[in-house]
């Protein structure tokens, strides 16, 4: 089956840089993409990777390394409005473009 | 321009009721989909529909029906509710595409199952 795996919880300081690792299993998409939700609000699209490499937007980073099953999204120069939960997702190939998510990972960030 | 409109906001069912959640979107998206979100499972695709007339199964389809007669609008129709489905559900649309890997979400419809 598809799945994507993250870190439930990071904990981080403000001011500091932190990296959410996804890792995935899946038979074959068209990019990795990164979403930011905070407490009960909606999710937000961040970043998006098609092709292998860092892709740069401000403070936010966003990696993939599809030979190694792999993404990551870096925060830096961290902000208390940072704290949420980040999302990473992708497009399949098969399913007709189906968006499947991972689980989420929960950042915490502390004064 | 509002985007994903999602409605209601907040719904208490009783078990084995029926209702439809509704999502309208404005921006002309091929690309429509919902997700329930509950503590700790992110978000699962339930139904997803590529255009008008076309519609899949995601993840967790079951007790859960779609259409999709029209460009715009997409209801995700709960047959006969359960405690189970008390989750957060949410309406997400894109483009085809260059912009398809962009998911723009509704606010969110909360649904308590009692």
């Amino acid at each position: 089956g598809q799945s994507l795996e993250q870190p439930s919880e990071v904990t981080a300081v403000e001011g500091a840089i932190v990296q959410i690792n996804c890792t995935y299993q899946t038979s074959g998409f068209y990019g990795l993409s990164w979403y930011q939700q905070h407490d009960g609000g909606a999710p937000t699209f961040l970043s998006y990777n098609a092709l292998d490499g860092l892709e740069e937007t401000g403070r936010f980073s966003s990696f993939l390394s599809r030979s190694d099953s792999y993404g990551y999204l870096l925060l830096q120069e961290l902000q208390m409005k940072d704290s949420a939960s980040y999302f990473c997702a992708v497009r399949l190939y098969s399913s007709a473009s189906k968006i499947i998510f991972g689980s989420g990972t929960r950042l915490s960030i502390r004064p | 321009n509002a985007g994903v409109t999602q409605t209601p906001k907040f719904q208490v069912l009783k078990t084995g009721q029926s209702m439809t959640l509704q999502c309208a979107q404005d921006m002309n998206h091929e690309y429509m989909s919902w997700y329930r979100q509950d503590p700790g499972m992110g978000l699962r695709l339930i139904h997803y529909s590529v255009g008008a007339g076309i519609t899949d199964q995601g993840e967790v389809p079951n007790g859960y029906n779609v259409s999709r007669s029209t460009t715009e609008d997409f209801p995700l129709r709960l047959l006969s509710a359960a405690p189970s489905q008390t989750s957060v559900y949410f309406c997400a649309s894109s483009p085809t595409g260059r912009g398809a890997n962009v998911l723009t979400f509704g606010a969110g419809s909360r649904l308590t199952v009692l």
